[in-house]
């Protein structure tokens, strides 16, 4: 079945820096792919949607300069968090949406982010 | 604005006790309808879904869940709950028009005492 891929699973940076998580659709193309993080105990938020080839849409309240998406192949997005700082300590979950098989939605296995 | 009320935030259960999570949406359109499992330390997993059709659909481990258009609800429903059901539990609501994101519910943490 579809599969959607995250990369790093776990990840420690040191405040600061910029880290980059990569989503991967493994068998099906991508036009469309979600990205969401997800506070401990609370309920996935949604940051912004991602379309191949051009710009992300951010949700109200996401800074677009700090979590810099890039959705350059059918196939692949990724979320860098930029000049991260402790309080980016997250679980980032994507999803993917196919659209040749009626507009199913597949998340990935999330990454846990901690900024130390 | 699009929204998703889950009414219970922690639900304490004893095993074989029957289980009800509310899931109430605010959407003017046609949308398909999910629930999500998160079990402690581990990723989302699809329990059940609605896109169209019979409007209770039964999903895996015991779990069913039925749609009712009127109340823009989809409540989460299974007879005898088992302590491996101990986890959070996501409603979630799909527009069928544009991006499809979804929107996510609040979560309800469900425990079950053995």
């Amino acid at each position: 079945g579809a599969v959607v891929s995250q990369h790093p699973s776990w990840v420690i940076c040191k405040s600061g820096t910029s880290v980059k998580i990569e989503c991967r659709s493994l068998d099906f193309q991508a036009t469309t792919m979600f990205w969401y993080r997800q506070f401990p105990k609370q309920s996935l938020m949604l940051m912004a949607t991602s379309n191949e080839g051009s710009k992300a849409t951010y949700e109200q309240g996401v800074e677009k300069d700090k979590f810099l998406i890039n959705h350059a192949s059918l196939t692949l997005s990724t979320l860098t968090v930029t000049s991260a700082h402790p309080e980016d300590s997250s679980f980032y979950i994507c999803s993917a949406r196919n659209s040749r098989s009626g507009n199913t939605i597949y998340f990935g296995e999330g990454s846990w982010l901690t900024v130390v | 604005a699009q929204s998703v009320s889950q009414h219970n935030h922690h639900v304490i259960l004893s095993e074989a006790a029957s289980l009800e999570l509310g899931c109430n949406y605010s959407y003017g359109g046609t949308v398909n309808l999910f629930w999500y499992v998160q079990y402690p330390g581990q990723h989302l997993q699809l329990l059940l879904k609605y896109f169209s059709g019979d409007p209770l659909v039964k999903g895996i481990k015991g779990f069913e869940a039925e749609f009712i258009k009127s109340k823009f609800s989809f409540n989460l429903r299974k007879p005898s709950v088992q302590w491996s059901d101990t986890a959070e539990y996501f409603c979630a609501v799909q527009p069928t028009s544009g991006t499809y994101k979804y929107i996510f519910g609040t979560g309800t943490r469900l425990k079950v005492l053995a």
